[in-house]
């Protein structure tokens, strides 16, 4: 069956930089895109941006997070990271991926579980 | 404007029927995507497209669309129902995704 597995909560310090991957399993890696969403404590999801896994990696950030964070893939393993650098405050909450059940839509059918991060000023 | 518009809240008794709406700009050419999410857990997948509910979720939840407003229904509201529920769609860009605020339904 199809599973999204991220990585463990992270304490961060202002100005640090992050990494959280997101392990698949259950389908052919690099046949669907893997998108990154942001939750801040008691807000709305935010849109971070999206991967597509294939030889030619195609990446699209949200223009809010453009300059500051990065998707990455490591196929050997079928994981996509998600770096941000410079972190602030404001970069606290829970960080989803979640597969697009289709080709670049807002579809998307499996979820990983979060991936808390509090960063501290 | 590419934003997504929710009530914040609503709620209803056991066995009615509730509506929530989304209404944007973007919701004149794209259909809403929408999802629910309990209490501490990740988001799920409940209506998208014209007509397209995932296997496995009730068939109680529907979507509409007309104008600039998507509409979510659920009909016969169950305490199983109780979630934030949010919308998406594309940006002015038309590649870029945007989420409405989000609906707490709650049920009474």
């Amino acid at each position: 069956q199809v599973q999204l597995v991220q990585s463990g909560a992270e304490m961060k310090k202002a100005g640090d930089s992050l990494t959280i991957s997101c392990q698949t399993s259950g389908y052919t890696f690099s046949t669907h895109y893997i998108h990154w969403v942001r939750q801040a404590p008691g807000q709305r999801l935010e849109w971070v941006g999206v991967i597509h896994p294939s030889f030619s990696t195609t990446t699209t950030y949200a223009q809010k997070w453009q300059d500051r964070v990065a998707f990455t893939k490591d196929t050997s393993t079928n994981t996509v990271y998600l770096d941000l650098i410079k972190l602030t405050s404001d970069d606290s909450g829970t960080y989803f991926c979640a597969r697009d059940q289709g080709v670049y839509s807002r579809t998307w059918d499996y979820w990983g579980p979060g991936t808390l991060v509090t960063v501290s000023s | 404007s590419s934003e997504l518009t929710q009530d914040p809240a609503v709620s209803a008794t056991l066995g009615q029927t509730v509506r929530i709406t989304c209404q944007g700009d973007s919701l004149g050419s794209h259909f809403a995507t929408w999802y629910l999410q309990k209490s501490g857990q990740a988001p799920m997948l409940v209506f998208s497209g014209r007509n397209n509910r995932p296997s496995g979720v009730s068939d109680r939840i529907s979507g509409s669309s007309s104008g600039n407003t998507a509409t979510l229904t659920i009909s016969g509201v169950e305490a199983e129902d109780e979630a934030d529920y949010y919308c998406n769609s594309w940006d002015s860009s038309g590649n870029h995704v945007v989420f409405g605020g989000g609906t707490r339904l709650t049920v009474l």
